[in-house]
């Protein structure tokens, strides 16, 4: 199994759908969970970090169940901005022993 | 936040050369590493650069072939040694802020082996 896996996608929806991605890892230790975006030949940016709670950021909502080792991102009212790469990203270690293990992405494309 | 550039953009070598990467930080950061990106691909971390010592590096990936240099807290070089084709790709180097959450990412370094 995989460290961190990602629905394959590629995603294409109109402007206004709502999308929701998921993520699983492979590793109940694991610390901290974030979602990243990389635009096309980009470098990846911290989307959000998700929280145990659940977290909501404007039109993304981030889900975490530590049972199921899933991760969840939804993304409401898609604009043609929110086309990119979305990584599930996973920081496997703790303390000072910080590493982070990234899925392979979602290609999310929004049309008009 | 932390801004981070990379040297060259991206370059074209030829088999059996070397290549050193560098990477600069405008603020100081705990940690840095160095990803590989290979097309299509998700990021493989390569090795975390220690400073001051040698680098820790992940399964796969070897000090004689990526040797990593760190002297203080803001700058980083990676090398990628006597290239083949196959390390053709997308060099990307990282930092994180002490008590930061977000690993901020240069822009990366396209190499292409030929």
């Amino acid at each position: 199994r995989k460290e961190v896996e990602q629905d394959p996608g590629p995603f294409n929806v109109p402007e206004g759908a709502t999308v929701a991605f998921n993520c699983t890892y492979s590793n109940s230790a694991s610390q901290s969970f974030f979602w990243y975006r990389q635009d096309c030949r980009k470098e990846p940016k911290l989307l959000m970090s998700v929280y145990s709670s659940g977290n909501e950021d404007g039109r993304f909502t981030a889900q975490l169940n530590r049972a199921s080792q899933y991760i969840s991102l939804l993304i409401r009212d898609s604009k043609l901005s929110d086309s990119a790469t979305y990584l599930c990203v996973v920081n496997h270690s703790g303390g000072s022993n910080y590493k982070l293990t990234f899925g392979k992405g979602t290609l999310l494309t929004v049309n008009p | 936040s932390a801004v981070i550039s990379q040297k060259p953009s991206r370059d074209i070598c030829q088999r059996g050369t070397s290549l050193t990467i560098q990477c600069q930080v405008d603020s100081q950061v705990t940690m840095m590493f160095w990803y590989r990106q290979q097309p299509g691909q998700s990021l493989t971390l390569i090795a975390t650069a220690n400073q001051g010592s040698e680098a820790t590096y992940e399964s796969g990936f070897v000090i004689d072939k990526f040797p990593i240099s760190r002297p203080n807290l803001t700058f980083s070089t990676l090398t990628v040694s006597n290239m083949s084709p196959e390390d053709s790709s997308i060099y990307l180097c990282s930092g994180l802020q002490e008590g930061g959450r977000e690993q901020y990412f240069g822009p990366g370094t396209r190499l292409t082996v030929t």
